[in-house]
């Protein structure tokens, strides 16, 4: 099932850098669009969400774009910091079903 | 601040043997699912369940399995008799509304099956 990918499985950034985790998508029926993050032996942790009736969604340092014409969405983490160093995944719904389709996600290092 | 748990964190089990893995999803939450994942690869979706019904299950989730809400609390996912390729990460999530999509997980059961 490739309907979600993110084609980088790792990224290095400095502290104090910007992250910048990407994520493509083949499904246009897809509405709903989230990123999760996941340290080793937990379960995801929900991070930030965006609407398909919307371009951009900002939480503190988090923000996440989409552009819909080349179905491709990105997540921004600025400051990065050694605490995001963790497995990065994006998801995407559709309709009303609830079922989330998930990326092979990116691991994300911070160095201090 | 409240979170899904999921029992056990570790579950070792021979070759067809059926075993059973518990949740407890956040209290005001409605929608229950199960998630898997085999180690090195994506975390997929198995189950959806709203309202002490399967509202969608993938092609994973053939006859072996089975989703039960058997109290106000608990949400169980049974495999009746396991194989191999069950080996994987078993993680639950909750969510208070469908349409939001945002789910939150458990810590997840590592299920080995030798």
């Amino acid at each position: 099932d490739q309907q979600v990918k993110q084609n980088s499985p790792s990224l290095s950034v400095q502290e104090g850098r910007i992250s910048i985790l990407n994520c493509d998508y083949t499904n246009s029926m897809f509405d709903y669009f989230l990123w999760y993050k996941k340290y080793p032996a937990e379960g995801p942790t929900f991070l930030i969400s965006i609407s398909s009736i919307k371009d951009k969604n900002e939480d503190g340092r988090f923000t996440v774009f989409l552009n819909k014409s080349a179905k491709h969405l990105s997540l921004h983490i600025v400051p990065s910091q050694p605490g995001d160093s963790a497995v990065y995944f994006c998801a995407a719904g559709s309709g009303n079903t609830g079922k989330l389709i998930f990326g092979q996600g990116t691991t994300l290092q911070v160095k201090p | 601040e409240p979170e899904v748990t999921q029992t056990p964190s570790h579950q070792v089990t021979q070759m067809g043997q059926e075993v059973i893995l518990r949740c407890v999803p956040i209290s005001n939450h409605l929608y229950f699912y199960w998630y898997r994942q085999i180690l090195g690869q994506k975390v997929e979706f198995l189950v959806s369940f709203y309202n002490n019904e399967i509202s969608e299950k993938s092609e994973i989730f053939d006859d072996q399995f089975s989703v039960e809400r058997p109290d106000g609390s608990n949400f169980t996912l049974k495999i009746r008799s396991t194989k191999l390729e069950d080996s994987a990460m078993y993680f639950c999530a909750s969510s208070e509304v469908r349409s939001s999509y945002e789910q939150y997980f458990g810590p997840g059961t590592r299920l080995t099956v030798t």
